[in-house]
């Protein structure tokens, strides 16, 4: 089965600096990826995926993520952090089994904080 | 359209309640998904339906947990009898498709705390 890691519970930034995100995932199989972003007290929004086109991949709010096969990576990053990207993101890896790719498993999040 | 539906947003119960959370996909979407989101455990998949069927519940903890969808647009997750252990924010998602690339909509969720 698919897996997700992602290194770091927490990342706290600049406004203004890279804000980088890491995630790795465990596959047997060209995997779907995913990021999602979560701000408080609400549902999960998706911000980009991966879906075997083109390798980097552009989201929402100017967030971008690389996939990697050689590194089993696919980081998320942004040149440059807002107030308003504080939040929780969650890398998934969609799990495939008999008849397609139905399953999401996220990985445990990383909650990005943003200061002055 | 609405999005995702969940209710209530809020529930407060005792343990050894009844609880029983519902959940109403956006229209045409043909796959739902029940989510727990702890601190400790992040966000786990319960159980997920297509077409209206569970097709796995292997993520439903215990049998004290379980999940219905009478039809294309509602769903209920029930908890009984609940335990302090079961306080999380349970989330309901909907797509549409086969394929696993397609997005998930996720509603805002239930906070369920069990005291």
């Amino acid at each position: 089965a698919q897996s997700v890691t992602q290194l770091g519970s927490h990342v706290s930034v600049s406004e203004g600096a890279l804000v980088l995100l890491r995630c790795n995932y465990s596959s047997s199989v060209p995997p779907y990826l995913f990021w999602y972003v979560q701000y408080p007290n609400q549902g999960l929004q998706l911000l980009l995926k991966y879906t075997s086109a083109a390798t980097l991949v552009k989201g929402i709010n100017g967030f971008e993520a690389e996939f990697k096969k050689s590194e089993t990576s696919f980081h998320l990053t942004k040149p440059s952090a807002h107030m308003s990207d504080a939040a929780e993101y969650f890398c998934a890896v969609s799990d495939r089994e008999a008849g397609g790719y139905n399953k999401l498993i996220f990985g445990a999040g990383t909650r990005l904080a943003v200061h002055p | 359209d609405a999005g995702v539906i969940q209710s209530p947003r809020h529930e407060v119960t005792e343990m050894g309640q009844e609880v029983t959370l519902r959940c109403k996909p956006i229209s045409g979407h043909d796959y739902l998904f029940w989510y727990r989101q702890t601190m400790m455990r992040g966000l786990e998949l319960l159980i997920y339906f297509n077409n209206n069927v569970p097709i796995d519940d292997s993520g439903m903890p215990e049998d004290r947990f379980s999940a219905k969808m009478p039809n294309a647009s509602f769903s209920t997750l029930k908890i009984q009898p609940s335990e302090p252990r079961d306080s999380a924010v349970y989330f309901c998602a909907s797509r549409i498709g086969p394929n696993g690339n397609e997005k998930l909509f996720f509603g805002s969720g239930t906070q369920l705390s069990v005291l």
